[in-house]
């Protein structure tokens, strides 16, 4: 059974654009959980998303949203990019909601220049 | 809220040595656990997780952890350690039947492997 997997990989943007990022969750896996993970941070979560609905959020500002579709692919979306966005985000797949094994996906690095 | 530490920011063992990597929580009930490892530029990959039962859990790779409750600890274990384990372990913690906050990492410790 293939992994999750997440596209692209890297990723350089400049001050004030906006980017997306895709996550493919494992086949049969209807959660989708997204975590950004930096030096000074470390892993902290954003949201999760069940059922094309966002279910829970992290202390991220609105410039940070989601959304997932039928297939339980998912995608976030950061606008209005900062310095500070550049990061490593991973996208997590899960059965269901709330469920806690979670599986990773290697992640795209985005670079804010 | 739930958290986790990692109190060793960096370890460095010889291979073919034992290793421990310390993690304590805090959370208001039993948690569920988790240890995961990252190689570098890579995601997650889970070693091994405790949900209930059996405090002793093995896990991938020839891992191991004991969930000590009245310590808030789930200390990551291996017998004796190989070069390909060097990377960065993280801890984590999760609500039982789901939370807001999603799981809660450890900052993480890196494993140095001295030949």
């Amino acid at each position: 059974k293939a992994g999750v997997t997440q596209t692209p990989r890297y990723l350089i943007k400049t001050r004030g654009q906006q980017v997306t990022l895709s996550c493919s969750p494992i086949s049969g896996h209807r959660s989708v959980s997204w975590y950004q993970q930096t030096p000074g941070q470390g892993l902290q979560f954003l949201f999760e998303y069940f059922s094309e609905t966002q279910r829970n959020k992290g202390n991220f500002p609105g410039r940070f949203s989601g959304r997932q579709f039928s297939n339980s692919r998912s995608e976030m979306n950061v606008s209005t990019l900062e310095l500070g966005d550049s990061a490593l985000y991973l996208c997590a797949s899960s059965l269901a909601q709330g469920d806690n094994e979670q599986f990773f996906g290697p992640g795209t690095r985005l670079t804010v220049l | 809220a739930q958290s986790v530490t990692q109190p060793d920011i960096h370890i460095t063992v010889s291979e073919g040595a034992s290793l421990e990597l310390r993690c304590n929580y805090s959370y208001g009930a039993t948690p569920y656990l988790f240890w995961y490892v990252q190689s570098p530029g890579q995601g997650l990959q889970l070693l091994l997780k405790y949900f209930s039962g059996d405090t002793l859990v093995q896990g991938i790779k020839g891992f191991e952890a004991e969930f000590k409750r009245s310590q808030s600890s789930f200390n990551l274990r291996k017998p004796s350690v190989h070069w390909s384990d060097a990377a960065e372990y993280f801890c984590a913690v999760g609500a039982r039947g789901g939370g807001a906050d999603g799981l809660t990492f450890g900052k993480g410790t890196h494993l140095i492997i001295q030949p």
